[in-house]
């Protein structure tokens, strides 16, 4: 059974710091993904990482994954309210019982007052 | 290009009734897969089909089922419901089963289980 860990559970913090989210499993991840959710909404796809070592940039949100692939981490500079949500990251793991399922993370609640 | 799109976006009903939820993918996407939100247990994979075929289950009882149509539109169905049954369930789709395929999410059936 593959585990994805994601930490922070809960963020809190004020417009203009920087933060990072982590997403670690002990299995390779054929690909990646990281999602934020609104309240009463699905997931809303950020990005998609696919080669160890990738790093991919979305205004102020960058998205790294490891080099062996079982990591990855997202890094917001200068955070503002409008960055308030849940993050999610969501691995696919190549074949088995891992067919066509991607694993998610517990989630990250961030909340960035004014 | 229209999102994946999920009926009803909220319903409730009593303990023991059955309920049929629907999913119509993104236009050319052939593999559906559902999701079960709650806070307690985050998402959660059911199951996922492609080609009318079902590739993948998750770990959930035989209550909950589902089928594809050849139109690549989705439903699942849970029986005898159960109060712990109350929960979001997400509709994702994509291109096809590859693990590398980035995956899509509706805004989800909000169940309440009574």
């Amino acid at each position: 059974t593959q585990l994805l860990e994601q930490s922070p559970q809960f963020l809190s913090i004020q417009e203009g710091e920087n933060l990072t989210v982590y997403c670690n499993s002990s299995s390779v991840f054929s690909s990646l993904q990281w999602y934020r959710q609104e309240p009463g909404e699905g997931p809303v796809l950020l990005v998609t990482v696919v080669t160890g070592g990738e790093v991919k940039k979305l205004k102020r949100l960058t998205f790294q994954f490891g080099d062996a692939r079982k990591d990855s981490s997202l890094h917001i500079t200068a955070a503002q309210p409008g960055d308030t949500g849940l993050y999610l990251c969501a691995g696919a793991y190549a074949g088995g019982t891992s067919y066509g399922k991607l694993t998610f993370g517990q989630g990250t609640i961030l909340t960035v007052h004014p | 290009k229209a999102g994946v799109t999920q009926t009803p976006r909220y319903l409730i009903k009593t303990r023991g009734q059955q309920v049929t939820l629907s999913c119509s993918p993104i236009s050319g996407h052939r593999s559906v897969s559902w999701y079960q939100q709650t806070p307690g247990q985050g998402l959660q994979f059911l199951f996922e089909y492609f080609s009318e075929t079902q590739r993948n289950k998750g770990n959930f009882p035989g209550r909950f089922s589902g089928r594809q149509f050849s139109n690549s539109r989705s439903e699942m169905n849970v029986s005898t419901l159960e109060l712990g049954d109350s929960a979001l369930y997400l509709c994702a789709s994509r291109p096809t089963s590859y693990s590398g395929n980035t995956i899509y999410f509706g805004e989800g059936s909000w169940l309440t289980v009574v």
